[in-house]
């Protein structure tokens, strides 16, 4: 069964401090993974998309590495501000369908503190 | 930014009345899709369209309806709201590019409360 799993499912942290949230996925056949920020009553926005080729990419304060053998991926998060506060979110795609299937992860609820 | 809207963005109704989400993006992409999330909870694909006159259900069962008349319009209709119909509401788009991975936009949501 396709799943992806994120941990911890809630993290606070202080201000200017950095934070590592996990994903381990079993979907399969994997096409890419993309970590998403979802703001309190919004829809997602997309930080990252990584093939399976590729095994870091950075979006400003957020890098996401995946290792695609172990099938587990992270973002870390430096430097934290109060705006980073939000749900993260990863989301496999397998390529065995022609719609190309999203998988979703529940997400790592992130608290920023002052 | 994304240009994709949701309409409305809350919304509460009684059991039994018929409601219609909005969703309308202008970014021309050919493939839609609404999602239903509940607090805490993953994404659900609901409904699918890959263009004009396309729709297909997703992986969660839903007793709503979608049209796809135009590109840029992916309307999603209850025709008899229950309380278990209560949830968010999103709605995504994405257009394909060939053999590289493409991107889902995705709209602020509607938060449906049914009483």
């Amino acid at each position: 069964k396709n799943q992806v799993e994120q941990s911890p499912q809630s993290l606070i942290i202080l201000e200017g401090k950095n934070c590592t949230l996990q994903c381990n996925y079993t979907v399969s056949p994997f096409s890419n993974l993309r970590w998403y920020k979802q703001d309190t009553g919004r829809g997602p926005v997309s930080l990252t998309i990584m093939t399976f080729s590729e095994n870091t990419k950075s979006n400003g304060r957020y890098t996401a590495t995946l290792d695609a053998d172990t099938k587990q991926s992270s973002l870390h998060i430096t430097a934290s501000q109060l705006s980073d506060s939000a749900s993260y979110i990863c989301v496999v795609t397998d390529r065995g369908s022609t719609l190309g299937r999203l998988y979703f992860g529940r997400g790592t609820q992130l608290t920023v503190w002052p | 930014e994304a240009d994709i809207y949701q309409t409305p963005r809350y919304l509460v109704i009684g059991t039994g009345k018929k409601i219609t989400l909005e969703c309308s993006q202008t970014m021309g992409h050919d493939k839609m899709y609404w999602y239903q999330q509940d607090p805490g909870m993953e994404l659900h694909l609901i409904h699918y369209s890959y263009g004009v006159n396309s729709t297909e259900k997703g992986d969660l069962s839903s007793e709503s309806t979608v049209s796809r008349i135009r590109t840029e319009h992916f309307p999603l209709t209850l025709e008899s709201a229950r309380p278990s119909h209560t949830s968010q509401y999103l709605c995504a788009s994405s257009v394909s590019k060939g053999q590289g991975p493409y991107e889902q936009y995705f709209g602020p949501g509607t938060r449906l409360t049914v009483t």
